[in-house]
């Protein structure tokens, strides 16, 4: 069975530190790993993807994430938060050609200024 | 390209009443899926489709109909609404993932929002 965990539901950062959204996940099978961002009102758009190529992915707006299979993890940061980031991140796991396509509870971020 | 529409993008509706939500899609994909957010839940899903004529059930499928009479369109119906069915509705697509690979970006609508009185 596939299951994704987002150990926050709100992270709160000043404008120029660091963010780090943290994502476990469990998959039988060999997953492909998403990190969406949704802007208030907004639909959601993709900020990168893992398809078991290069562990280190790299998005866009600065965002990366690393695959790392012995942890289960796929954390998504950016080295310096701008107030535009603010809005509610989802990790996504989806195995099987995207049938079982399973989002996480999603995190909140908040940019202080 | 107008990438995923969605209409309307919003309605009210009193308990009991039907209604249909319209998904169109422009890059030619093969998948198309429907989702229901509710705060703290992420996205379930409701129904996809892998085609043209081609259904099935997803997470929380039940009080919902879907069809997919072309292939850049995917109805989702409400044949009696209730307040539990109150959420914001997004639609999704996606190409076909290449045999043995699990590749799926999906492409998503800007949701349509539904109270149910």
């Amino acid at each position: 069975a596939q299951s994704v965990t987002q150990l926050d539901s709100h992270v709160s950062v000043s404008e120029g530190t660091p963010v780090l959204l943290r994502c476990n996940y469990s998959s039988s099978y060999s997953p492909s790993l998403f990190w969406y961002v949704q802007h208030p009102n907004k639909g959601l758009q993709l900020l990168l993807k893992y398809t078991s190529a290069a562990t280190l992915v790299k998005g866009i707006n600065g965002f990366e994430a690393e695959f790392k299979k012995s942890e289960t993890s796929f954390h998504l940061t950016k080295p310096s938060a701008h107030m535009s980031d603010a809005a509610e991140y989802f990790c996504v796991v989806s195995v099987a050609g995207g049938f079982k396509t399973i989002f996480g509870a999603g995190t909140r971020l908040f940019v202080k200024a | 390209n107008a990438g995923v529409t969605q209409t309307p993008k919003f309605r009210v509706l009193k308990t009991g009443q039907s209604m249909t939500l319209l998904c169109a899609q422009d890059m030619n994909h093969e998948y198309m899926y429907w989702y229901r957010q509710d705060p703290g839940m992420g996205l379930r899903l409701i129904h996809y489709s892998v085609g043209e004529g081609t259904t099935a059930k997803g997470e929380v499928p039940d009080g919902y109909n879907v069809s997919r009479l072309k292939k850049q369109n995917f109805l989702l119906g409400l044949e009696s609404a209730a307040p539990s069915q109150t959420s914001v509705y997004f639609c999704a697509s996606s190409y076909r993932g290449l045999a043995g690979l699990s590749y799926n970006e999906q492409f998503f609508g800007p949701g349509t929002r539904l109270t149910v009185l």
